[in-house]
């Protein structure tokens, strides 16, 4: 157990809806990340928060936004959904918002997009 | 920005084996080098890490090396058992604040009994 909670485990939906992915980080931890990660792919980095605050984007797409609140728990929002969002979102947490620490996953959240 | 390389992308070997995972990385002032193992519809897990500050690092069958000339860095797994089947991650990470994190493509072993 990472420490890292991801909710839900599994979401199904039809294309044109919007979902929304939770994350708790480890206790303690203050920056949150997202990744993507579709059928035997690597893992795309899509957003960091740093304690409330947006650190480090990557290939977010404009339909997906995140934020992280006041408790550190972290949502990323995903709307207009299309097929080829189906994907395994990862979150991972770390200490600080050194990219340099390990970064702690949670078990996901399984997208499918019918 | 970081660029990472990783080979192979497959590794098949019998149980016992060694296996080699080698990476690159562009970005000279990259210190960070994380290793994360991925089993088939799991988190990935970290497990192995290595600083600039060090040439190599072992963790009972597990090892990593860096090269900081080269800019390359390599895990190597002795003794190899059924259970270490699974997808290889690399990453390497600038000593700069808020960088992020940048990820190989990953490289799937495959151990045989």
């Amino acid at each position: 157990d990472s420490g890292v909670t991801q909710t839900p485990k599994h979401l199904i939906t039809a294309t044109g809806q919007r979902v929304t992915l939770r994350c708790s980080p480890r206790s303690g931890d203050l920056s949150v990340y997202w990744y993507q990660q579709s059928l035997d792919q690597g893992l795309q980095f899509l957003i960091q928060y740093y304690n409330g605050e947006e650190r480090a984007k990557g290939n977010i797409l404009e339909r997906f936004s995140a934020q992280q609140f006041p408790d550190l728990h972290s949502e990323l929002n995903l709307s207009s959904l299309e097929l080829g969002d189906s994907a395994l979102y990862f979150c991972a947490s770390t200490s600080t918002g050194d990219s340099n620490q390990p970064q702690h996953f949670g078990d996901g959240t399984r997208l499918s997009i019918l | 920005g970081e660029n990472v390389e990783q080979h192979p992308s497959t590794l098949s070997v019998q149980e016992g084996d060694s296996a080699v995972i080698k990476c690159t990385y562009s970005d000279s002032a990259s210190n960070y080098f994380p290793w994360y193992k991925q089993e088939l519809g799991k988190r990935p897990q970290l497990i192995i890490d290595i600083r600039s500050n060090v040439g190599e690092k072992k963790d009972q069958r597990i090892a990593v090396t860096l090269n900081k000339t080269a800019k390359h860095f390599s895990l190597h797994i002795t003794e190899t058992q059924p259970e270490d089947s699974a997808v290889y991650f690399c990453a390497a990470s600038p000593n700069t604040g808020f960088q992020k994190l940048v990820f190989g493509t990953g490289t799937r072993l495959l151990v045989s009994p």
